[in-house]
């Protein structure tokens, strides 16, 4: 495709399930990353990839926050025992290297409401 | 850490009006800022971004905004706004001399008034 997808849209999950959220890039683009974006905020970096190399995964929240990229082009993010603090759109980034002139392009988000 | 901040969560604008939503930045590094858009149910696109250079950016759609260190400000500016314009924006600047790690500020809601 042309742009970032991500899927599922929209996730509904009861507390303390598990949930995976997927990441597909631009093709050829090394660089991949994760924000959460909670209502009426700005995106927060989660963590992100060059290729399946997992660089830097400051801002995940809790050890409960996985995220995996293992042939260096699908990502997914999976969050175990969600809690309704993980509530957010989860955004999906990526880019064609790691330069301040590589731009990063972003899908649609997942939306996930944990009940 | 390197931060960016807008005061303004919403602004109303009449159609055809002109627009400037603010953005301050702080940062102890080299300065690198980007406005973001993000219309409803889509994905964050970039709008402009400064580097070095020429203080005045001019991005899509019309907007454009100018770097200050003086006043660590990097407003954005559109002179005659449409109602394609309705749509959230966010001023970010990266933590490091590279894009890996993004701050976003908390981004200003435009609405447009016809």
């Amino acid at each position: 495709g042309a742009g970032v997808s991500q899927s599922p849209r929209y996730k509904v999950a009861k507390r303390g399930q598990d949930v995976a959220l997927r990441c597909d890039p631009i093709s050829g683009h090394v660089s991949l990353f994760w924000y959460q974006q909670a209502l009426g905020q700005g995106p927060e970096f989660l963590t992100y990839f060059q290729n399946e190399a997992q660089l830097d995964k400051s801002g995940l929240p809790s050890d409960r926050f996985f995220a995996e990229r293992p042939e260096g082009s699908v990502s997914t993010l999976k969050i175990q025992r969600t809690q309704q603090e993980d509530s957010a759109v989860y955004l999906c980034a990526s880019s064609r290297g790691l330069a301040i002139t590589d731009t990063q392009y972003f899908g649609p988000g997942t939306r996930l409401t944990v009940l | 850490a390197q931060s960016v901040t807008q005061l303004d969560s919403q602004v109303p604008v009449f159609e055809e009006a002109p627009v400037e939503l603010r953005c301050n930045y702080s940062s102890s590094v080299s300065v690198y800022l980007f406005w973001y858009v993000q219309y409803p149910n889509q994905g964050l696109q970039l709008l402009l971004k400064y580097l070095s250079g020429s203080t005045l950016v001019k991005g899509i759609n019309g907007f454009e905004a100018e770097f200050n260190k003086s006043q660590t400000s990097f407003h954005l500016r559109k002179p005659s706004v449409h109602i394609s314009d309705t749509a959230e924006y966010f001023c970010a600047l990266p933590q490091r001399n590279g894009n890996e790690k993004l701050t976003f500020g908390t981004g200003t809601r435009l609405t447009i008034i016809p």
